[in-house]
């Protein structure tokens, strides 16, 4: 159960600069950091944005992440037909103890 | 290089048991969480249970009592036993080692398709 929420979908031509953002609540991403996830079809999910807005090596500075209160986004910039994927945050949850996904968003390039 | 191998999924009937397991290599394995996440055909990522490097265990609600995981230090190996199988477990299971203390998914396996069906 998704508890994180996301927009089912985004959408940019090839250059544009597109945000997904990921709506949460004072027990994970108000008091947590938050991290993001990029899954290309048919494979595992790879690490793009981990601690709010710190990147991975090898992953493009292209893209940034953000958190203000309990929402967090994420920043597409100078898209690419190679960024057509899903996307997901995640974050702890406090009341949980465990981790909790976001919804998912879809990113199309047109 | 960080190498998360998982194995052990297949076809199980409900109710029944299972065992998966994620060999990893290239980090010491005691000093990180790790966890499981799933992924139902055609829907989004589900955490399901994370083992602490100290041994702490969490579980998500939907697999509490009724999934184990742990983890062998000493053979870089973390696991997680299903029981009580239900159809709404078929996934593929991915192993995914944290960044640090609660930031999950630095690395993540290739995943275990787990189909239970009679």
């Amino acid at each position: 159960q998704s508890v994180l929420t996301q927009p089912p979908s985004a959408s940019g031509t090839p250059g544009q600069r597109v945000t997904i953002s990921c709506s949460g609540s004072s027990s994970n991403i108000g008091s947590n950091t938050v991290n993001w996830y990029q899954q290309l079809p048919g494979t595992a999910p790879k690490p793009l944005i981990y601690s709010n807005n710190q990147r991975p090596s090898g992953v493009p500075d292209r893209f940034s992440g953000s958190k203000s209160g309990t929402s967090a986004s994420l920043a597409i910039s100078g898209l690419q037909s190679e960024d057509e994927a899903d996307f997901y945050c995640a974050a702890w949850d406090d009341s949980l103890s465990g981790y909790v996904f976001g919804t998912g968003t879809k990113v199309t390039v047109l | 290089e960080v190498q998360l191998l998982e194995s052990g999924g297949g076809l199980v009937q409900p109710g029944g048991s299972l065992r998966i397991s994620c060999a990893a290599s290239g980090f010491t394995f005691s000093s990180y969480a790790m966890s499981w996440v799933r992924q139902a055909p055609g829907k989004g990522l589900e955490w399901v249970s994370a083992s602490g490097g100290g041994g702490s265990t969490y579980y998500a609600d939907s697999v509490k009592g009724r999934f184990t995981i742990s983890r062998d230090n000493s053979k870089n190996t973390l696991s997680l036993q299903m029981s009580s199988l239900r159809a709404e477990d078929t996934a593929v299971y991915y192993c995914a080692k944290n960044f640090a203390s609660r930031s999950m998914g630095g690395s993540w396996g290739q995943g275990t398709l787990v189909t239970v069906s009679s």
